[in-house]
């Protein structure tokens, strides 16, 4: 089985801040992860994933990931967040050893940047 | 280059009515997926294409709902008697294929609002 947990709601954090969107995972072997953004009235679009290889990843946007295999998990972070990230972000999963294509995305986490 | 689009972008049915929703993936990718989106039940993963054939219809909720892909492209999702419980944002994804670290990429949704 794959799941992901995005134990936060909601992040609200201040422009020009550090943000820092949490993601934890379960699987049974080594994971795909992913992370999509979602602005109002938009399908997904895609951020980063980690496959393999380094730790941290660099995505779009200025956004990165770092992979924790020890705490199973794959935090969102940006260094110093802009009003325009303001959205709604999703951690997905896929457990290689088991399925070729199927995602579990996490209930989502509504971020909020203020200026 | 286009992307995955999705029509129409807004629906308001009946309840009882039959509605289609249609997908039209990337140019070349092979596979192809059905995701919902509602309110408290976050994504949900409804069907898979690989090609033409759906290898997996497991998402599927209900007998009511079913879908089609001609000639390995454009994808149309078919809910027949269509119930308030339908209402949701209905998500097409499309990547080169399956397996693989390959990303999802989805389109922009249709908004289904069964009233």
């Amino acid at each position: 089985a794959q799941s992901v947990a995005q134990p936060e709601d909601q992040v609200n954090v201040a422009e020009g801040n550090p943000l820092t969107v949490k993601c934890t995972y379960s699987v049974s072997g080594n994971p795909y992860l992913f992370w999509y953004v979602q602005y109002p009235n938009r399908g997904l679009q895609f951020l980063l994933k980690y496959i393999t290889g380094d730790n941290l990843v660099k995505g779009s946007y200025g956004f990165e990931a770092e992979f924790n295999k020890s705490q199973t998990s794959f935090h969102l972070k940006k260094p110093s967040a802009l009003v325009s990230d303001s959205a709604l972000y999703f951690c997905a999963v896929r457990d290689p050893l088991y399925n070729d294509y199927k995602l579990s995305f996490g209930a989502g986490t509504t971020v909020t940047v203020r200026a | 280059g286009a992307g995955v689009s999705q029509s129409p972008s807004n629906k308001v049915t009946e309840k009882g009515k039959d509605v289609e929703l249609r997908c039209d993936p990337i140019s070349g990718h092979t596979a192809l997926y059905w995701y919902r989106q509602s309110l408290g039940q976050g994504l949900e993963f409804l069907i898979y294409f690989q090609g033409n054939s759906a290898p997996d219809k497991s998402g599927l909720p209900s007998d009511r709902f079913s879908a089609e892909r001609t000639g390995g492209s454009v994808s149309t999702l078919t809910i027949q008697r269509t119930q308030q419980e339908d209402s949701a944002v209905y998500l097409c994804a499309s990547s080169p294929r399956a397996g693989g670290g390959h990303e999802q990429y989805f389109g922009p949704g249709t908004r289904l609002t069964v009233t």
